[in-house]
């Protein structure tokens, strides 16, 4: 089965602890996307990025979020000195086009306590 | 901003009705997707309308798209059990750029059950 992978599905972090989190593409899938799930808020767009490159990043907070993509392994959403609020879902896609075809991993649940 | 809003909210109905669930903007959208996302799992594309007045058909899921592209619905005949999820529409977002094909904005959701 070659879905999108993330990993971990379950993550624990205490405030100010760096929360990492990890998505695979499927194959063949060149354009990865991460979007935020609260249940307050729905599905928000954070950041699309493409192999070493990061096409669009209007949803990223302005502090704390860093992502990349690097030109060998899965891409990675850093979050730096967590606080509750940074607390939800964290769902990665992949698509072979830009924008269409979209397939969701399983995503991230983040608590930080 | 463009905004997409569902409704409704919350649907609760009994196995075998039909239903519909409609997604209205004041913005034009290049196209809309929909998925369906169960708890714990990530949402799944059911289809993705491009047309204006079109019309899609996956099984006993009925979708169409409004003639201006500003809206969409999804009927479902003859709910089942296996329905129950929380359904969501999502279109490409446009701003002053243009539009963004890789920046999606979706809906609230309409969470649907259907009681056996």
């Amino acid at each position: 089965n070659a879905g999108v992978m993330q990993n971990p599905r379950h993550l624990v972090r205490r405030r100010g602890q760096e929360a990492r989190l990890r998505c695979s593409p499927m194959k063949g899938h060149s354009h990865v996307y991460w979007y935020r799930q609260l249940p307050e808020e729905g599905l928000k767009f954070m950041v699309y990025l493409q192999k070493e490159n990061i096409i669009d990043e209007s949803g990223m907070p302005k502090e704390r979020f860093s992502a990349e993509f690097p030109k060998e392994g899965p891409s990675i959403l850093r979050i730096q000195q967590v606080v509750r609020g940074d607390s939800a879902a964290y769902f990665c896609a992949s698509s072979p086009v830009g924008g269409y075809g979209y397939t969701f991993g399983s995503g991230t649940r983040l608590t930080v306590v | 901003t463009q905004l997409l809003e569902q409704s409704p909210q919350f649907l609760s109905i009994q196995e075998g009705e039909n239903l519909t669930v409609y997604c209205n903007s004041s913005s034009v959208f290049s196209s809309l997707q929909w998925y369906r996302q169960e708890p714990g799992e990530g949402p799944v594309l059911l289809v993705t309308v491009v047309t204006g007045g079109e019309v899609k058909k996956l099984k006993r899921l009925t979708f169409q798209f409004g003639d201006a592209r500003k809206d969409s619905s999804l009927h479902i005949t003859a709910a089942q059990p296996g329905d129950t999820g929380l359904y969501l529409c999502a279109g490409p977002s446009s701003g002053a750029g243009g539009t963004s094909y890789g920046k999606l904005t979706f809906g609230q959701g309409t969470i649907l059950t259907v009681h056996p």
